[in-house]
C-alpha cells in the first residue's frame, strides 16, 4: 500500500521568510496530492492540492510542485506570516485495506515568529 | 465548498459505555464517507470508510465490532464507540466527498469530535 514520509517534522522561520515542506510517497499509481493546514483543536484545511499530471500549481503565496518520476511533493510558502503558524499535513490518494482514501504524512509544525 | 458537521463536538464519557458520533454533509449528499482518528501531535489514521447503503470497510487493525459505522443515508454516517476504554479517547474525524463537484478527489473534513473516557 501507499506510505507518505513528510520532512520536516518542525519548521521555524521568521515572518517574511519562504517555508518549504517536502514528501515523499511510494505508490507510483497514486494520483492526488493534497495539502492541509491544521491548526490546534480543529479540522484540516485544504490549501492546496495537486494532480498528477500537473507539474506545479500556485495559489497566491502558496505553491504546490510534483515530481512523479522521483515520487515526491513539495508545499512552498512564500512570504509567510505568523497566521501560517500550524501544524501542515501532506497525503496521497493511495489504497488502504478499508478502500481508495488519502494516507497522511506525519505533519510538520510550522511556526513564524514576527 | 462543502461543509461536513460533527456531532458532538466534546464528549466525556465512563469507562463501558458506548458513544455515538454523527457526520453529516450539510449541503451534499455523500455515497462515501470516512472516518479518521488522531491521537495528540500525531497524523490522521484512517479507520474505516463508510459507503451509503453497505457495510463499512474497516482498516487493518480496526475492530469492527468496538467501532460500529452506520452510513444509513447519503448525508449522514455514524460511528459508535461501543464499551469505551479510557485506551480509546482520541480526536475523531469525518470526511466525505462531493462526487458532484469538479473536484471529485477532494475530501471535506468535518470538524472533529474530542472523546476522553474517563
Amino acid at each position: 500500500g501507499e506510505n507518505v514520509e513528510q520532512h520536516p517534522s518542525t519548521l521555524s522561520v521568521q515572518e517574511g521568510d519562504s517555508a518549504v515542506i517536502k514528501c515523499t510517497y511510494s505508490d507510483s499509481a497514486s494520483n492526488y496530492f493534497p495539502w492541509y493546514k491544521q491548526e490546534l483543536g480543529k479540522r484540516p484545511q485544504l490549501i492546496i492540492d495537486i494532480r498528477s499530471n500537473v507539474g506545479e500549481k500556485k495559489d497566491q503565496r502558496i505553491a504546490v510542485t510534483l515530481n512523479k518520476t522521483a515520487k515526491h511533493f513539495s508545499l512552498h510558502i512564500t512570504e509567510t506570516q505568523p497566521e501560517d503558524s500550524a501544524v501542515y499535513f501532506c497525503a496521497a490518494e493511495g489504497q488502504w485495506q478499508a478502500g481508495t482514501a488519502l494516507i497522511f504524512g506525519k505533519g510538520t509544525t510550522l511556526s513564524v515568529s514576527s | 465548498g462543502a461543509v461536513v458537521s460533527q456531532h458532538p463536538s466534546r464528549v466525556i464519557c465512563k469507562s463501558g459505555t458506548s458513544v455515538k458520533i454523527e457526520c453529516r454533509s450539510l449541503d451534499f449528499q455523500a455515497t462515501t464517507m470516512f472516518w479518521y482518528r488522531q491521537f495528540p501531535k500525531k497524523s490522521l489514521m484512517l479507520m474505516a470508510t463508510s459507503n451509503e447503503g453497505s457495510k463499512a470497510t474497516y482498516e487493518q487493525g480496526v475492530e469492527k465490532d468496538k467501532f460500529l459505522i452506520n452510513h444509513a443515508s447519503l448525508t449522514l454516517s455514524t460511528l459508535t464507540v461501543t464499551s469505551a476504554h479510557p485506551e480509546d479517547s482520541s480526536f475523531y474525524i469525518c470526511s466525505a466527498r462531493d462526487q458532484a463537484s469538479g473536484n471529485y478527489n477532494e475530501q471535506f473534513f468535518g470538524p472533529g469530535t474530542r472523546l476522553t473516557v474517563l
